[in-house]
């Protein structure tokens, strides 16, 4: 699977939109983009997964650019339980393995 | 929809005791289960790989006669950790998924802190 590079951590205000960013620039053309939460001695929580085209849920919203090297995941509207461990992981839909990097620390701060 | 449970959260046992972590799909049926672990400040690292009736695979480096796990049915699969010493103290994490049944990601237990003492 294609690595993926993170920023190690970020702070955001409560209220506002956090945009976590992730470069993959090796991504094969049959490679999702994945991203799970770890909200501190809990396992992951999935968010949101696309392949080309941007995504949206009920959680956050997935933007991938048009040459797919990189992506950024917004929360729109941060709140205090959003601090977590992000992780972007890139797979082929097919293959049930994750591979998890250390991902981004987010701090929601009142 | 698509939850699983692990039983216990957290357990304590002393040094050559043996440990068994249970992960329950509750929600749908569960062909691929996964184990994972991790340690303090550190990333999840996969332990092994089991599909519904078949021997589990285990990833490089992880001793499949220390760490037994089954996956005897559709909603359950199990680990053991046999002989456990302080250094397997961690946290361990399943998660199960079903892509032939329409999931299209894992999804993940809450853990189980193990102590060793």
């Amino acid at each position: 699977d294609a690595k993926t590079t993170q920023p190690t951590s970020m702070d955001c205000a409560e209220g506002r939109a956090a945009n976590l960013p992730c470069n993959h620039s090796t991504i094969s053309g049959n490679e999702y983009v994945y991203w799970y939460r770890q909200i501190h001695s809990q396992g992951p929580q999935y968010i949101i997964h696309g392949l080309k085209n941007n995504e949206t849920n009920e959680m956050a919203s997935l933007i991938i650019t048009e040459d797919r090297k990189s992506s950024t995941l917004i929360l729109p509207h941060a709140t205090l339980r959003d601090t977590a461990v992000y992780y972007c992981i890139v797979r082929v839909f097919n293959d049930y393995k994750l591979s998890f990097g250390a991902g981004t620390t987010v701090t929601v701060r009142a | 929809g698509a939850v699983v449970s692990q039983h216990p959260s957290w357990v304590i046992c002393k040094s050559g005791t043996s440990v068994k972590i249970e992960c329950r799909s509750l929600d749908f049926q569960a062909t691929t289960m996964f184990w994972y672990r991790q340690f303090p400040k550190q990333s999840l690292m996969l332990m092994a790989t089991s599909n519904e009736g078949s021997k589990a695979t285990y990833e490089q480096g992880v001793e499949k006669d220390k760490f037994l796990i089954n996956h005897a049915s559709l909603t359950l699969s199990t680990l053991t950790v046999t002989s456990a010493h302080p250094e397997d103290s961690s946290f361990y994490i399943c998660s199960a998924t079903n892509l032939a049944g329409g999931l299209d990601t894992q999804y993940f237990g809450p853990g189980t802190r193990l102590t060793v003492l």
